[in-house]
């Protein structure tokens, strides 16, 4: 079935710097990929989504793009802030979109 | 406001007991889901519904039951028969299974300590 790796943690930058969380997957054809995020002591939110290859879902100056050549959507922000602090997940869901399955989560935390 | 609520936030049992966690969403989606988070793991399915008095077994759903008698409703029960029932439990709920691009929409949680 569909699955997704996702980059390890923890990851700690300091503020201003530059954010990549790797993500890469296995499917059967070319799903929509998804990052959540999930705030301390909260539910999950979508932050972005692609639904195409070469597609690029872009939220609140993140910005991930589905790339089927090395079946990969890595998040990225260009300059994070203290407020980014989260843990940040990859999904897919499976063959006929009943369900997601998601990455164990990295979890980034930004210091002042 | 439309969303998902999850009652209560804290839940605290004694081994043994079953225990039922509330799951609501007035965003009139069809399917709804159940998950578990354990510390430093991703979400794992433990039921999902994709219209009501029809559900389907995730990856994980011994030790649990579920119902969906109303659209907006999907009560988790955590039963005596789960070995680990501490965690984070999470509900979701998205607008038709099936639906490429589709996202789900998640509740707050709910998180249930078992002493």
């Amino acid at each position: 079935g569909n699955s997704v790796t996702q980059m390890e943690g923890p990851v700690t930058l300091s503020e201003e710097a530059f954010l990549t969380i790797n993500c890469t997957y296995t499917a059967t054809g070319y799903p929509s990929l998804f990052w959540y995020v999930q705030y301390p002591g909260e539910g999950l939110q979508l932050l972005l989504k692609a639904t195409k290859a070469d597609d690029k879902g872009s939220n609140k100056g993140f910005e991930a793009t589905y790339r089927k050549e090395t079946t990969s959507f890595h998040l990225e922000k260009g300059s994070v802030q203290v407020s980014d602090s989260a843990v940040y997940f990859c999904a897919l869901p499976n063959f006929g979109n009943e369900k997601l399955t998601f990455g164990t989560g990295t979890r980034l935390t930004i210091i002042p | 406001d439309g969303g998902i609520t999850q009652s209560p936030k804290y839940l605290f049992r004694k081994e043994g007991q079953n225990v039922t966690l509330s799951c609501e969403q007035n965003l009139n989606h069809d399917a709804m889901y159940w998950y578990r988070q354990d510390p430093g793991q991703g979400l794992r399915l433990i039921y999902y519904s994709q219209i009501v008095n029809d559900f389907q077994k995730g990856d994980i759903a011994e030790g649990y039951s579920v119902s969906r008698e109303k659209k907006e409703s999907f009560p988790l029960t955590v039963t005596s028969a789960q070995k680990n029932p501490t965690a984070f439990y999470l509900c979701a709920s998205s607008a038709r299974i099936g639906t490429v691009g589709d996202e789900q929409y998640f509740g707050p949680g709910t998180r249930l300590t078992v002493t």
